[in-house]
């Protein structure tokens, strides 16, 4: 069983839908919690990162982040054509350790 | 500010061959990390270089080796190419942290 779970999709949702992806864990020892999204043919883009549990809210974007669950959720409001790519959690023990990532979730926003 | 920067962007190369990836970080990132991307496996961890020394290692064989320079750019080289080594390969930089990482666009080898 691999540390990082994520659903690998693709998720087709209707342009203006709230988006929900999510990742699940097994090591206890995550702190830090990481989305990224990736363009076809790009590198991973950093949309946002949390520490420990909670909210992090940044333009049409939340982080949530459930430590107790070892679950964590990306959401997207108001999704535009222009969000459809593929997103990746990734999380590490702290400052100094490597990340790991999920598998990634392709995402496909319609008109 | 620029992005990270890595060069070739796509490369084929022969069984057995080997190869160097170069990764220049965003001006003033000292640590500069390497991954491969495959469909099945995903985003997996190389190694991480911080100020010229290396910091982490991830669980690959001993052909694939890295380097950081002072100015912190830095190569990855595999020697002895094989088939399963065909991949993106994605550097990323950050001031110090692990959290706050910046990829470049990455180097599709092709190993044939």
């Amino acid at each position: 069983q691999k540390e990082v779970e994520q659903d690998p999709g693709p998720l087709s949702v209707p342009e203006g839908a709230i988006v929900s992806l999510n990742c699940t864990y097994s090591n206890s020892a995550f702190q830090y919690f990481m989305w990224y999204r990736q363009y076809s043919r790009k590198g991973p883009e950093l949309l946002m990162y949390t520490y420990s549990s909670g909210n992090k809210e940044d333009g049409r974007f939340t982080a949530q982040v459930d430590k107790s669950s070892k679950y964590i959720s990306l959401f997207i409001r108001d999704s535009q054509p222009s969000d459809s790519a593929t997103y990746l959690c990734a999380m590490t023990p702290g400052t100094a350790s490597k990340l790991t990532f999920g598998t990634g979730t392709r995402l496909q926003v319609t008109l | 500010k620029a992005g990270v920067t890595q060069t070739p962007r796509y490369l084929i190369k022969t069984r057995g061959q080997q190869v160097t990836l170069s990764c220049s970080p965003i001006s003033g990132h000292r640590s500069v990390s390497w991954y491969q991307q495959t469909p099945g496996q995903g985003l997996q961890f190389l190694f991480e270089y911080f100020s010229e020394t290396q910091r982490n290692k991830g669980n690959f064989p001993g052909r694939f080796s890295g380097r950081q320079f002072s100015n912190s750019r830095s190569e990855m080289n595999v020697s002895t190419l094989e088939l399963g080594d065909s991949a993106l390969y994605l550097c990323a930089s950050s001031l110090a942290n692990y959290y706050e990482q910046y990829f470049g666009p990455g180097t599709r080898l092709t190993v044939t």
